[in-house]
């Protein structure tokens, strides 16, 4: 069983802090990563995909990635109260099949 | 760029009753994904089609799901009967083909079973 996880939260950070994401993986041959961001009653929202080792900025978002590690991670920096939502790890395995995590509940507080 | 397109966006049914789902995915994506997302979880794949074909199906439930993608495009998933069990969002997705590629979700359908 392959399997994605990460801390459900919540996590809380005030508003202006840098709010730090995690996520481990089972599956070794995995090679694309992938950061949803989900509101409350909505779908899940693409943000980040990462595929190879290091560090990925867009914008205020900074996904990073270690294979060896079997470690992806959601950097938010200056976080907004409009970021509060729960974030979803996605890991695509060898099989192209997409796995999720549970989600971290992630709250910023102004 | 319209995106990933479903309807009913919610449906209330009593147990034993069938109920369909439908996905319109984004123009030139060619693979379409069916997921169901429980209360608190991440979203859990149901079937993958390439085009037409149903590429990966393996946690389908066969007994009560089916679906279908005649042309390519369009996609229905089916519930028949349906079970309380059910109750969950039915989310539709898209990519690009081959299945590798950054999938893009529909709003869900939130389908509740009484």
């Amino acid at each position: 069983q392959k399997e994605v996880e990460q801390n459900s939260g919540p996590l809380s950070v005030p508003e202006g802090a840098i709010a730090s994401l995690n996520c481990t993986y089972s599956d070794r041959v995995s090679q694309s990563f992938f950061w949803y961001r989900q509101y409350s009653g909505k779908s899940p929202e693409l943000i980040m995909s990462i595929y190879s080792n290091g560090d990925k900025e867009d914008g205020r978002f900074t996904a990073q990635l270690n294979k060896a590690s079997q470690y992806v991670s959601l950097l938010i920096r200056d976080s907004q109260p409009s970021d509060s939502a729960t974030y979803l790890c996605a890991v695509r395995g060898s099989n192209y099949k997409l796995t999720f995590g549970k989600g971290t509940l992630l709250t910023v507080n102004p | 760029e319209a995106g990933v397109v479903q309807s009913p966006r919610y449906k209330i049914i009593e147990k034993k009753q069938p109920v369909a789902f439908w996905c319109n995915p984004i123009s030139g994506h060619n693979t379409l994904y069916w997921y169901r997302q429980n209360l608190g979880q991440g979203p859990e794949l149901l079937i993958r089609y390439e085009n037409e074909e149903a590429v990966d199906d393996s946690q389908l439930p066969k007994d009560r799901f089916s679906a279908e993608r005649l042309k390519g495009v369009d996609s229905t998933l089916k519930i028949q009967p349906a079970e309380l069990g059910d109750s969950a969002v039915y989310l539709c997705a898209s990519s690009l083909a081959g299945g590798t590629n950054e999938q893009f979700f529909g709003p869900g359908t939130r389908l509740t079973v009484l």
